[in-house]
């Protein structure tokens, strides 16, 4: 059984642009949920799709925003990139949410935005 | 609010030594979740376990073992005869225990160095 994909590994952006990340779930897995890392903040939850609807939201702006699709593919974007969205950004897939279930993580896309 | 300590931040210990990970929590929540997550160089975070809130039995898993003691708020990862394949982060993590929310609170991680 695969793994949770994120595509791409790697991004660099300027300041000023946007981007959108990629996340494709275990099969079977409804629920996605986004994080960022990075050396001062640490791993910090963005927010949670369950069934196309985000269900939670961590305390980041309105420029972090995502979606999710019927077969329950992902989406991250951010938009009006600034220096300190360099991260880190590791998707989890989890079977039907809550935690009940254990969310898996893919092994991330490494933002730089110069 | 949640909160996670790993006053640890690296570890390095020779090959085949044991070695404790710490993790103490903060909760206003009856019902929680505890975890331990993995993460190599690749950058994945590898599930290693899940406690729930009221069962306080210990648990083993070939040379991994946990110790979660609720009226300390610590949840202890120990690895026995450690190996080079040991080095990693290791995170540990806090979740609420109600259906739908998927968030977990991560703490800042302890990097763990095995010298062989």
């Amino acid at each position: 059984k695969a793994g949770v994909t994120q595509t791409p590994r790697y991004l660099i952006k300027t300041r000023g642009q946007q981007v959108t990340l990629s996340c494709s779930p275990i099969s079977g897995h409804r629920s996605v949920s986004w994080y960022q890392q990075t050396p001062g903040q640490g791993l910090q939850f963005l927010f949670e799709y369950f069934s196309e609807t985000q269900r939670n939201k961590g305390n980041f702006p309105g420029r972090f925003s995502g979606r999710q699709f019927s077969n329950s593919r992902s989406e991250m974007n951010v938009s009006t990139l600034e220096l300190g969205d360099s991260a880190l950004y590791l998707c989890a897939s989890s079977p039907q949410g809550g935690q009940l279930n254990i969310q898996y993580f893919g092994a991330g896309t490494r933002l730089s935005v110069l | 609010a949640q909160k996670v300590t790993q006053a640890q931040t690296e570890i390095s210990v020779v090959e085949k030594e044991d070695v404790t990970l710490d993790c103490v929590y903060e909760t206003r929540d009856t019902t929680y979740y505890l975890f331990w997550y993995k993460q190599p160089p690749s950058g994945e975070l590898v599930f290693l376990i899940r406690r729930n809130s009221f069962d306080e039995q210990n648990e083993i898993s070939g040379r991994y073992s946990w110790n979660f003691q609720k009226s300390t708020s610590s949840f202890n990862f120990t690895i026995t005869a450690s190996q080079v394949v040991d080095s990693a982060v290791y995170f540990c993590a806090l979740s609420e225990a109600s259906f739908g929310n998927e968030k977990l609170t991560f703490g800042t991680g302890t990097r763990l160095t095995i010298i062989p």
